[in-house]
């Protein structure tokens, strides 16, 4: 089974902190995506990567990064935390270039930024 | 802006019940998918359907995919109190960047035993 860890279950922070968002997949996809999931509005897709060193924006990169050093781990980065980040963070990966490839995801990080 | 965006927002039922949920799009896909997601934890796919197709099934998960109107419904059949959860659908656009899912706001089901 397709195992996709995320470091923090739950992560408090204060304003204006720079917080660091792991997450690690063990089946060698090829692409991973940061989402953030509000009630009411879904999830929503933060940055993705297709592959090492590559990243593309998604609906909401405003305020975040990534990084990608390795094929198994992407990083998401809140460079100046702030109360409007306060959110649950999933991270998922895929495999290949197919559409048809579901996502895995792990099971989430919910951050809290006070 | 959210592609998908599911109906009803919440829905109780018994145990036993059949459980229908519906999910409307705004653009040409590729492909629809559900995903199940429990309380305070990461989503589960479930199924996939492609545009060329109108039906699947997977056990007792049915659904149908309508693309001159744009929506999807997701029949979960007997269902049980395990089967409480979020349900999300996702389209995979036609055209545009690989495997770039976009999820809608989701359905609440809970399954009273």
């Amino acid at each position: 089974d397709v195992k996709v860890t995320q470091s923090s279950r739950y992560l408090v922070k204060r304003t204006g902190e720079k917080v660091f968002l792991e997450c690690v997949q063990d089946m060698d996809h090829e692409n991973m995506f940061w989402y953030r999931q509000d009630p009411g509005l879904g999830l929503r897709l933060i940055y993705f990567s297709y592959d090492v060193k590559m990243k593309e924006k998604g609906d909401i990169p405003e305020g975040y990064s990534v990084s990608r050093e390795k094929k198994e781990r992407f990083s998401l980065i809140l460079e100046s935390a702030s109360t409007n980040q306060t959110s649950m963070y999933l991270c998922a990966s895929s495999r290949g270039q197919s559409k048809y490839s579901p996502l895995h995801f792990g099971n989430g990080t919910r951050l809290t930024v006070t | 802006s959210q592609q998908g965006e599911e109906d009803p927002q919440a829905l109780s039922i018994q145990e036993g019940e059949n459980a229908t949920m519906n999910c409307s799009y705004k653009t040409s896909i590729n492909n629809l998918q559900w995903y199940r997601q429990n309380s305070g934890r990461g989503l589960v796919h479930l199924i996939l359907i492609r545009s060329n197709e109108r039906e699947k099934h997977s056990g007792r998960l049915r659904v149908t995919l309508d693309t001159s109107k744009k929506s999807s419904s997701l029949l979960i059949t007997a269902s049980r109190a395990a089967d409480t959860a979020s349900y999300f659908c996702a389209t995979a656009l036609y055209g545009g960047a690989t495997n770039k899912l976009i999820f809608g706001t989701g359905t609440l089901l809970a399954v009273q035993p």
